[in-house]
């Protein structure tokens, strides 16, 4: 059972668009959810995260929009660049347990 | 910069055979969590360490790896007996306290195994 779902699985922008990335979950308890960003041949690095108790977090062209009742959260890059073309995870984690990642929305930014 | 180290980069192993991967977390970090990952999907958590004590893990690791953290900068997983599908990416992550920390994530260990 998929706990952290995203969508879609793979998505192309022109640059200077907004990408929009989702994310849902099943646990209710979940109330940390991290964005990490993967270019290939490396490992994944925080990009951007947002508590439960918050409904935005921006932090310059990214920002994850919250929606708790409906357990679902979006990441949406604007003015997207073709440096933004990586894989990105959405991942949730509840008590200090260990982080539970998504299948992860690959991003391709063309110039 | 955050620099988790892991060794060695690549690993080829032949099914049967035992393999072994490090990580260095970076300094100060007390906790350690192992992923592994099949062809840029998602990471599947693997075990978790807090002060170098194993506090969550799942069955697949109690049944056929072993992994353990003899100091604070150093840890290691192994494989028993490696099995083709064991063949992925494994990433070491550390944090300052925990599981809500920001995860710091190594490069990785590539396994194939034939």
């Amino acid at each position: 059972q998929q706990q952290v779902r995203q969508s879609p699985q793979s998505l192309t922008v022109w640059e200077g668009e907004t990408a929009i990335l989702n994310c849902s979950y099943e646990d209710s308890t979940f109330n940390y959810f991290p964005w990490y960003q993967q270019f290939p041949g490396e490992g994944p690095a925080l990009l951007i995260s947002i508590r439960s108790v918050s409904d935005k977090k921006e932090d310059g062209r990214f920002t994850i929009f919250f929606n708790k009742r409906e357990k679902k959260l979006s990441l949406h890059i604007t003015d997207s660049q073709p440096g933004d073309s990586a894989t990105y995870f959405c991942a949730a984690s509840a008590g200090g347990r260990a982080l539970i990642f998504g299948t992860g929305t690959t991003v391709s930014v063309s110039p | 910069d955050a620099a988790v180290t892991q060794k060695p980069r690549y690993l080829i192993k032949m099914k049967g055979q035992e393999a072994e991967m490090k990580c260095i977390p970076e300094k100060g970090h007390t906790a350690v969590f192992w992923y592994q990952q099949k062809q840029s999907k998602e990471l599947k958590f693997l075990i978790y360490f807090q002060n170098q004590q194993p506090l969550d893990q799942i069955d697949m690791v109690k049944e056929r790896f072993s992994a353990v953290c003899p100091s604070s900068s150093l840890c290691s997983l192994g494989i028993r007996t490696c099995e083709a599908e064991d063949s992925a990416l494994y990433l070491c992550s550390s944090s300052p306290q925990g599981g809500q920390d920001t995860q710091y994530f190594g490069p990785g260990t590539r396994l194939l195994v034939l």
